[in-house]
């Protein structure tokens, strides 16, 4: 079966740098959450998306944003990079509004040196 | 607000001897919990879920999960561990949002 696809796996960038992290949701799924796990952490929600519209944010930074795209796929663009930064970002998806299983990608590893 | 607990930061376990990894919750209304697994370098992958129902609920490789209003806890159990059980085990509401617990290292013993 076809799972959440995240772009890069890694990622290195200096500080002050620009990311920009891709999320591919599973066919026909037209949810999408944005999680930031630290290291040694459990995830943190950052953001989710439904139908190409924000629907809930979290402890984003301003520097962040994001967005949904026609196809449901999204992008979290991240700007002025701090070393605080570095984490595993992952981005999970499921099919519709409400409170049922979200399935995970494999995560971007970003290293901000 | 909407939280869940796992008190243990590592569970060791001995291959072939059941294991509980525990959780608890406080969550306003009906909860809907969540028991995820990380192994090292890999994504989050989902065991299993309370949403309503059975309170005995049967996950992916023989995991299981007992919900129990009472105590506020839904805890994870294998009865017969295995070495590659070994793994980061969370416990999350869903408030449409995934809150989750702090985590549970998982460490099955040969």
């Amino acid at each position: 079966a076809a799972g959440v696809i995240q772009s890069p796996r890694h990622l290195i960038k200096e500080k002050r740098e620009t990311a920009t992290l891709k999320c591919y949701p599973i066919p026909r799924h037209d949810t999408v959450y944005w999680y930031q796990q630290g290291p040694g952490q459990d995830p943190q929600f950052l953001i989710s998306f439904y139908e190409k519209m924000q629907s809930d944010k979290g402890s984003i930074p301003d520097r962040f944003s994001a967005q949904q795209f026609s196809d449901y796929h999204s992008e979290l663009n991240m700007s002025s990079l701090e070393l605080g930064d570095s984490a595993l970002y992952f981005c999970a998806s499921r099919p519709g509004q409400g409170l049922d299983t979200q399935y995970f990608g494999p995560g971007t590893r970003l290293t901000v040196l | 607000a909407q939280s869940v607990a796992q008190p243990e930061d590592q569970v060791n376990v001995a291959e072939g001897n059941p294991l509980t990894v525990k959780c608890t919750y406080s969550v306003s209304g009906n909860p809907y919990l969540f028991w995820y697994v990380q192994y090292p370098n890999r994504g989050l992958q989902f065991l299993l879920k309370y949403i309503t129902g059975d309170n005995l609920v049967k996950g992916s490789y023989g995991f299981e999960a007992e919900f129990n209003k009472s105590q506020t806890s839904f805890h994870l159990k294998k009865p017969s561990a295995l070495v590659s059980d070994s793994a980061l085990y969370f416990c999350a509401v869903n408030t449409d949002k995934l809150i989750f617990g702090t985590g549970t290292r998982l460490q099955v013993f040969p």
